[in-house]
């Protein structure tokens, strides 16, 4: 499975946007991108998913780089919720295991 | 109603012992994993087990071993306990492969 690579940690104002950065230079054509993350003493959470395009949900949107070496997670407006682990995974397909990085240790401040 | 769910959610032990793990899920989904996450927080997969195939990470001891009596259940036994098995243990399940839904964990400590 290609690696990715995304910042240690990150501070966040509440209610303000949040720009997740991940690279994943050596992604290859069937790989998706996938956003997961884990609030303290849970466990982790699905957010998103996506190939080529970028996607919304309603948790998140997905931007990926036009050479899909990178991505960026966005969280519209963060909560003190949000305060999590998030992990940028790379996949192929449906077929293989979710391979967890380090992750970004996300921070909301109030 | 949880969509996967673990238990115990904490389980102390001492060394030497066998102890098992139970995980349910009610999503009706075809492939069921076995997470560990140790002390430095890395999540890594022990096992996948999908339509009675069993995928096994080769990095785990085969003290541990998976059991599924139906689609539903994948628990985890663990025998001869050791300390270095201390860790958080998630059970998590998907059907797409794209969306996995992930238990709560189960905390293991050996004493």
């Amino acid at each position: 499975d290609a690696k990715t690579t995304q910042p240690n940690s990150m501070e966040s104002n509440e209610e303000e946007p949040v720009h997740l950065p991940c690279n994943h230079s050596t992604i290859s054509g069937t790989d998706y991108i996938h956003w997961y993350r884990q609030l303290p003493s849970q466990g982790p959470e699905y957010v998103i998913h996506g190939l080529t395009s970028n996607v919304n949900n309603r948790m998140a949107s997905l931007a990926i780089a036009e050479d899909r070496k990178s991505s960026t997670l966005i969280l519209h407006r963060a909560t003190l919720r949000d305060a999590a682990v998030y992990y940028c995974i790379l996949r192929g397909g449906s077929q293989g295991n979710l391979i967890f990085g380090k992750g970004t240790k996300l921070s909301v401040k109030p | 109603d949880t969509a996967v769910s673990q238990t115990p959610k904490y389980l102390v032990t001492q060394m030497g012992n066998d102890k098992s793990i139970k995980c349910e899920q009610n999503l009706g989904h075809d492939t069921m994993y076995w997470y560990k996450q140790d002390s430095k927080k890395f999540l890594k997969i022990m096992f996948s087990y999908n339509n009675k195939e069993l995928i096994i990470n080769e990095t785990v001891p085969n003290r541990f071993s998976p059991k599924s009596p139906d689609k539903a259940h994948l628990n985890l036994h663990i025998n001869s306990l050791e300390l270095g098995d201390s860790a958080v243990y998630f059970c998590a399940s998907s059907q797409d492969g794209f969306r996995a839904f992930f238990g709560q964990g189960t905390r293991l400590t050996v004493v």
